[in-house]
């Protein structure tokens, strides 16, 4: 199975900031890595697809990057309503897997 | 508007048994890929199970396998999960979730979800 590896657990961060996030995937993946976006007691949502590719709809100040194993979620001027949890997934093989999220928490 | 809507989530013993349900509307279910994705209270996504468009091709976590049976009836633009022998660790919210990209395999579109509660 494909580990993928999330980092911070934790970012605490003021409206204004540029916050990233870092995804390692445990083998190499091509480019078939997404973004969601969850707020509490609702289901996620799609923020970014094949790495880089912005869901419609989704503001700009969202951009996603990397290849193979490696890939970055960054929100470049956060705003309020982006305090959430954020989870990868890697869509190459099955089973398909989640990183284990990434809590932006109002500093 | 497309939108999925779960049921069928509710109370079980372990050992028992569940169906879970999963209706479609606002685009045509039978030519999109689907799945099943679970979020155990107080933690991340977990992957379950996945059907391709014509339910000719499925595939399940390995700590479903065995347990959980994904279907669908196009007809009725509708998604199920049949899980047997529940287990405690099987407590989560299940969420369906429409499959796009490579293999269907990313999800695009969310039900609210439905939540699955296993005593021992």
């Amino acid at each position: 199975d494909i580990q993928m590896t999330q980092s911070p657990s934790y970012v605490s961060a003021s409206v204004g900031d540029s916050v990233t996030i870092t995804c390692r995937a445990s083998q190499a993946i091509g480019s078939r890595l997404a973004w969601y976006q969850q707020k509490p007691g609702k289901a996620p949502k799609l923020l970014i697809y094949t790495t880089s590719s912005l869901k419609f709809g989704v503001p700009s100040r969202f951009s996603g990057s990397g290849s193979g194993t490696d890939f970055t979620l960054t929100i470049s001027s956060l705003q309020a309503e982006d305090f959430a949890s954020y989870y990868c997934q890697q869509s190459n093989t099955f089973p398909l897997t989640f990183g284990g999220g990434t809590k932006v928490e109002v500093k | 508007e497309v939108q999925l809507v779960e049921s069928g989530g509710g109370w079980v013993q372990t050992g028992g048994s569940l169906r879970l349900s999963c209706v479609a509307s606002g685009f045509t279910f039978n030519t999109y890929e689907m799945n099943w994705v679970r979020q155990a209270p107080g933690k991340g996504l977990e992957w379950v199970s996945y059907i391709g468009s014509s339910a000719t091709s499925t595939s399940n976590a390995d700590s479903v396998k065995g347990r959980f049976s994904i279907s669908r009836d196009n007809s009725r633009s509708s998604l199920y999960l049949q899980m047997n022998s529940l287990r405690v660790e099987d407590t989560a919210i299940y969420y369906c979730a429409r499959g796009v990209g490579f293999g269907g395999g990313t999800f695009d579109v969310w039900g609210p979800g439905t939540m699955v509660t296993v005593s021992p």
